[in-house]
């Protein structure tokens, strides 16, 4: 019964480093998201995708680059890391009515 | 421009008094609100939602109201209990076009209840 798990849950990056955020939900979710969390700024969206081989930019896109090639699974990747991406990430799925969250995968660049 | 907003960073209450928070939104084409509670080190789970088609819904201790006409909602909590501290985010659901699904968040409430 594992829901959304989200690897790895700590990372310590340098500037300029690349990286990829693996998100594997096994509830046959069509749609699935990646936000992240910074303190005052809540919960802000990243990219989504509403099905296998579909991806959309959310509300802060830039910096980020993601891929749906299984149902299953949702990757987020930082291509050059930058201190401002300092952050907590979470992966979620859904379908319909609210999502189910990742534990989160806390994220310093340096 | 920030659609959903909890405009209390924080809120201290007494262990058995009521707990209330605030949402406000500024999009009209939301149709379904949530509730989500977080503790720290996890990720966000979700509490109680409501319809807007309603303006109450209650799951126990927890009941979230809907002003639709003022766009405001609010969760209250009695009586409120030391496990309830936690980061409270209010969300609401985008019913239009492509978008359908996909929830904005408010920027969180920290609910602390003092034994």
């Amino acid at each position: 019964n594992a829901g959304v798990t989200q690897t790895p849950k700590f990372r310590v990056l340098k500037t300029g480093q690349s990286m990829t955020l693996l998100c594997a939900q096994d509830m046959n979710h069509e749609y699935m998201y990646w936000y992240r969390q910074d303190p005052g700024m809540g919960l802000r969206l990243i990219h989504y995708s509403v099905g296998e081989g579909t991806t959309a930019k959310g509300e802060v896109p830039d910096g980020y680059n993601v891929s749906r090639l299984k149902k299953q699974n949702f990757l987020l990747g930082l291509e050059s890391a930058a201190p401002s991406q300092t952050s907590v990430y979470f992966c979620a799925s859904g379908q319909g009515y609210g999502y189910t969250f990742g534990s989160g995968t806390r994220l310093t660049v340096v | 421009d920030q659609q959903v907003k909890q405009n209390s960073p924080s809120l201290s209450v007494q262990e058995g008094r009521i707990s209330i928070l605030n949402c406000d939104y500024t999009n009209s084409m939301f149709d379904y609100f949530l509730w989500y509670k977080k503790y720290p080190a996890e990720g966000p789970t979700f509490l109680i939602s409501i319809s807007s088609i309603k303006d109450k819904n209650e799951d126990g201790r927890f009941t979230v109201f809907l002003n639709k006409s003022a766009k405001h909602l609010s969760l209250h909590i009695v009586p409120s209990q030391p496990g309830d501290s936690a980061v409270y985010f209010c969300a609401a659901r985008d019913a239009g076009g492509t978008s359908y699904g996909k929830l904005t968040f408010g920027q969180g409430t920290i609910l602390t209840v003092h034994p």
